[in-house]
């Protein structure tokens, strides 16, 4: 595709339910981001993968979060056990070479998720 | 902990009039980089300076970087209704992971 492609764009879920959230990033991009981002603030920082290894996932707030990459491309975030704190916009990224070394991070229009 | 912090939080001007956004950083970089965001969208990258480099311009945008001060400015000139977004600044940390930290935002409103 033409650009970063995050689902889905809008997710309604019950306390306690697991969630997935998936990003599509631009063909040939090695660097992938997720960031969430709360109503109002900035961006937080949950994890970078480089093809399908993640050397940084500081970002990820408890054990209830977990991503992985397959064949270097698409990439999975799980939110297991939600809670409302976990309500937010997921944006995923991607990148050329070194990611952010190298240039620019292209976002997705992000996945809002509402925990209930 | 915020590494890039913008200031103002938040700023209004009329179409015509220059636009000047702040970030402050706390620790030394690789690369800062500006992004834009309109309102419930993703965010756009407007421009990237690496720590060697004092000023770039693209278009109305112009960037400053004094990384002894820790600080970076974007200013937009001539500014349009469009411009209407918020602002991030986003830095690389030195020797770090290819990992981009970005602030809370200048949210910048402009009028007809």
């Amino acid at each position: 595709g033409a650009g970063v492609s995050q689902s889905p764009s809008n997710k309604v879920t019950e306390k306690g339910k697991d969630v997935e959230l998936r990003c599509d990033p631009i063909s040939g991009h090695t660097a992938l981001y997720w960031y969430r981002q709360s109503l109002g603030q900035g961006l937080e920082f949950l994890i970078y993968f480089q093809g399908n290894s993640a050397p940084d996932k500081s970002g990820l707030p408890s054990d209830r979060f977990s991503a992985e990459r397959t064949g270097g491309s698409v990439s999975t975030l799980t939110i297991q056990r939600t809670q409302q704190e976990d309500s937010a916009v997921y944006l995923c990224a991607s990148s050329l070479g070194q990611g952010a070394n190298t240039g620019e991070l292209f976002f997705g229009e992000g996945s809002r998720l509402t925990v209930l | 902990s915020q590494q890039g912090e913008e200031d103002p939080q938040a700023l209004s001007i009329q179409e015509g009039e220059n636009a000047t956004m702040n970030c402050s950083y706390k620790t030394s970089i690789n690369n800062l980089q500006w992004y834009r965001q309109n309102s419930g969208r993703g965010l756009v990258h407007l421009i990237l300076i690496r720590s060697n480099e004092r000023e770039k311009h693209s278009g109305r945008l112009r960037v400053t970087l004094d990384t002894s001060k820790k600080s970076s400015s974007l200013l937009i000139t001539a500014s349009r209704a469009a411009d209407t977004a918020s602002y991030f600044c986003a830095t690389l940390l030195k020797g770090g992971y290819s990992t981009l930290t970005f602030g809370k935002g200048t949210m910048l409103l402009v009028s007809p």
